[in-house]
C-alpha cells in the first residue's frame, strides 16, 4: 500500500518556467490537500479538494492552480514560476471531511526556483 | 494568518524528561489533531481530540483541549531521543472541510 505518493521529488525552475506537481493517493480518500511548508512558517495550505472534480482555495492560492479530475490525483500547477515559491511543497489525503480524520502526507517536493 | 499557534518554538530536554507544548487556535473547531514531522519527511498523525473531549492519551502521548481558551497541550512523558522531531498541531474546521497548521514546535531531545 503505497499511500500518498508525490512527483517528482526534487526540482529546480527557473523564473517563468511552468510545472505540475502530481499527487497520487490510492487509500480512496475524498480530501485532498496541498500545502506549502516554509521555515518558521509552518504549513500553509494552498488548496484543496473535497472530492472529484471539485477544487477550492486555501491560505495561499496565488500563483497556483489544482485539478482533480480523478479522485485519486490532485494536481498542483504553476503557470509562471516565481522565486517566493521556492518551498517544499506537501500533498495530504484524508477519508472523512471537516478534518475528523488523520491526514496522510507525501513525501514533499522540494522546489527550487531561480 | 495561520489558525494555530505552537508555543514555545523550540523546545530542548534531556533524555527521560517531560516534553510540554502548546497550541492556541482562533475559530471554533470541530477536532484538534497533532502530527509528528522528522526532518526532511512528511506529517505523520498522532493523536485526534474531538471539540467535546478534554483529554486523550495514546501510549506516551497526552493531549487535553480547553474549547473555552481555545487552546491545546500535547505532552510527551519519558522523552526519548528518538522523539526529536518538529510537532503541530492542526484544526479541522466545518464547512469548508479545511486542514490547517500551526507553526510548530521543534523539539530535541538529548542523552
Amino acid at each position: 500500500n503505497a499511500g500518498v505518493t508525490q512527483t517528482p521529488k526534487f526540482r529546480v525552475l527557473k523564473t517563468g518556467q511552468s510545472m505540475t506537481l502530481l499527487c497520487a493517493q490510492d487509500m480512496n480518500h475524498e480530501y485532498m490537500y496541498w500545502y506549502r511548508q516554509d521555515p518558521g512558517m509552518g504549513l500553509r495550505l494552498i488548496h484543496y479538494s473535497v472530492g472529484e472534480g471539485t477544487t477550492a482555495k486555501g491560505e495561499v492560492p496565488d500563483g497556483y492552480n489544482v485539478s482533480r479530475l480523478k479522485k485519486q490525483n490532485f494536481l498542483l500547477g504553476l503557470e509562471s514560476a516565481a522565486p517566493s515559491q521556492t518551498s517544499v511543497y506537501f500533498c495530504a489525503s484524508t477519508n472523512i471531511g471537516q478534518g475528523a480524520a488523520e491526514a496522510f502526507f507525501g513525501q514533499g517536493t522540494r522546489l527550487t526556483v531561480v | 494568518s495561520q489558525q494555530g499557534e505552537e508555543d514555545p518554538q523550540a523546545l530542548s530536554i534531556q533524555e527521560g524528561e517531560n516534553a510540554t507544548m502548546n497550541c492556541s487556535y482562533k475559530t471554533s473547531i470541530n477536532n484538534l489533531q497533532w502530527y509528528r514531522q522528522n526532518s526532511g519527511r512528511g506529517l505523520v498523525h498522532l493523536i485526534l481530540i474531538r471539540s467535546n473531549e478534554r483529554e486523550k492519551h495514546s501510549g506516551r502521548l497526552r493531549v487535553t483541549l480547553d474549547t473555552s481558551k481555545k487552546s491545546s497541550s500535547l505532552l510527551i512523558t519519558a522523552s526519548r531521543a528518538a522523539d526529536t522531531a518538529s510537532y503541530f498541531c492542526a484544526t479541522g474546521t466545518g464547512g469548508g472541510n479545511k486542514l490547517t497548521f500551526g507553526t510548530g514546535t521543534q523539539l530535541k531531545v538529548e542523552l
